[in-house]
């Protein structure tokens, strides 16, 4: 099945950028999406078809893919934005085509 | 505004059957794939399945074997059969709505997930 790589975690300091990877082979074929988990919450849909966003996500939040690496951008970083990351793809090649990649702890200094 | 609720017994025993159920409220269950995710304590998000309202359905190989995800339209809600549980079932189980097109899937809408322990 499709691998989704992330790494475990990513630190930024307030007002900076951060940039979360997800790595997987020819992902900038595929549609990525990108989910934001609180503590203790459900995760929330923050980009889809690549860089789209949701009603009521910040501009702040942005996506990009290309080649094998997706991107997800969070700019002007807050104290609130300190959460889990997820990546997702659907490989409709596959017999069972939802992945999401194992997940970033971004943390906030 | 679309809702779901997760509902069944936060505790079952190793070798029974977890069994939950997904009422959606605010919107039809017609049109969109509907799937079950789950989280154990402190790791990632694992696919188990998913369903559409017509009742195709689609599983995880890792669980195929022990999963049955049904639908039912005229009550608005899907459920999630799980046998054989042991203590590595353990988890947060969502349900959330699958949409999207160009052959693509997202999860745009979640339930609050509900904690479901295998323990004797």
């Amino acid at each position: 099945s499709y691998v989704l790589t992330q790494p475990p975690s990513v630190s930024v300091a307030p007002g900076k950028t951060a940039r979360i990877t997800c790595g997987g082979d020819n992902i900038g074929s595929k549609s990525v999406h990108w989910y934001q988990q609180k503590p203790g919450q459900a995760p929330v849909l923050v980009i889809y078809y690549d860089g789209d966003r949701p009603l009521g996500i910040p501009e702040r939040f942005s996506g990009s893919n290309s080649g094998n690496t997706a991107t997800l951008t969070i700019s002007r970083v807050e104290a609130g934005d300190e959460a889990d990351y997820y990546c997702q793809v659907w490989d409709s090649s596959s017999d069972h085509p939802g992945v999401f990649g194992g997940g970033t702890k971004l943390t906030v200094l | 505004q679309v809702q779901l609720q997760e509902s069944g017994p936060g505790l079952v025993k190793p070798s029974e059957t977890l069994s939950l159920t997904c009422t959606v409220s605010g919107g039809s269950i017609s049109n969109y794939f509907w799937s079950w995710i789950r989280q154990p304590p402190g790791k990632g998000l694992e696919w188990i399945g998913y369903i559409y309202y017509s009742g195709s359905t689609n599983y995880n190989p890792s669980l195929k074997s022990r999963v049955t995800i049904s639908v039912d339209t005229s009550k608005n809600q899907f459920s999630l059969n799980l046998t054989s549980v042991t203590a590595a079932d353990t988890a947060v189980y969502y349900c959330a709505r699958a949409s999207g097109s160009f052959g693509t899937k997202f999860c745009d809408y979640w339930g609050q997930g509900t904690l479901i322990t295998v323990s004797s």
